[in-house]
């Protein structure tokens, strides 16, 4: 089955300074690639998705790129706020009626003043 | 429109007793995921259902633990003779018809086991 593996653990950046969370996955047959945002004992909302067919998609101050060869995917969020403290999941699916997420294990971000 | 809803938001059990989590997808959505997750670790797959069908129970164990998401009504997640190592939060998530991949999430239900 598929793994995804996410990295760091734990981010902290300044305000303003950008993040990196990067994810790698195992399956070639994955094609859809969601981050999620969840604050503490919150639910996990979607923030940015994309699909193999596209490299890069941005949406304001968040940016997501993707390598399918390398099977390699990462977050970027640029200009930080302290409100983007939380925890952040990568995830991986098929797509289709094997549309189950496999998630990576998060990496929590701290934006300090 | 009302997003994905689930209750009871917080539960307690006694080892031994039943566990009943309800889900009600988006208006409009007809697939509907099961995730478990750990205090301070990520999602977990269980089960993923479609209306009076369950298309995929890969990730759910193969004892006291059953789904089912019925013509009317919400989606179920039942777990019987509840043990301690069930406490944990409980996501599910609904996502338009076929063709569409995104899944919105419903609060949880967080279910503490004494």
């Amino acid at each position: 089955g598929e793994n995804v593996e996410q990295h760091p653990s734990t981010l902290s950046v300044q305000e303003g300074d950008s993040a990196v969370i990067k994810c790698t996955y195992s399956d070639s047959a994955s094609n859809y690639f969601p981050w999620y945002k969840q604050e503490l004992g919150k639910r996990p909302q979607l923030i940015i998705d994309i699909r193999s067919n596209v490299g890069e998609k941005k949406d304001q101050r968040i940016a997501v790129t993707l390598n399918k060869t390398a099977k390699h995917f990462s977050l970027h969020i640029t200009e930080t706020q302290p409100e983007d403290s939380a925890v952040y999941f990568c995830a991986a699916s098929r797509g289709g009626t094997a549309s189950k997420l496999t998630f990576g294990t998060g990496t929590r971000l701290q934006v300090t003043l | 429109n009302a997003g994905v809803m689930q209750n009871p938001r917080h539960l307690v059990r006694r080892r031994g007793q039943e566990a009943r989590l309800r889900c009600s997808p988006m208006k409009g959505h007809s697939h509907v995921y099961w995730y478990r997750q750990l205090p301070e670790e990520g999602l977990k797959f269980m089960v993923y259902l479609q209306k009076e069908n369950i298309i995929d129970e890969s990730g759910m164990p193969k004892e006291r633990f059953s789904a089912e998401f019925p013509k009317e009504g919400p989606s179920i997640l039942r777990i019987q003779q509840v043990v301690r190592g069930d406490s944990a939060a409980y996501f599910c998530a609904s996502s338009p018809p076929a063709g569409v991949e995104t899944q919105y999430f419903g609060p949880g239900t967080r279910l503490l086991v004494l």
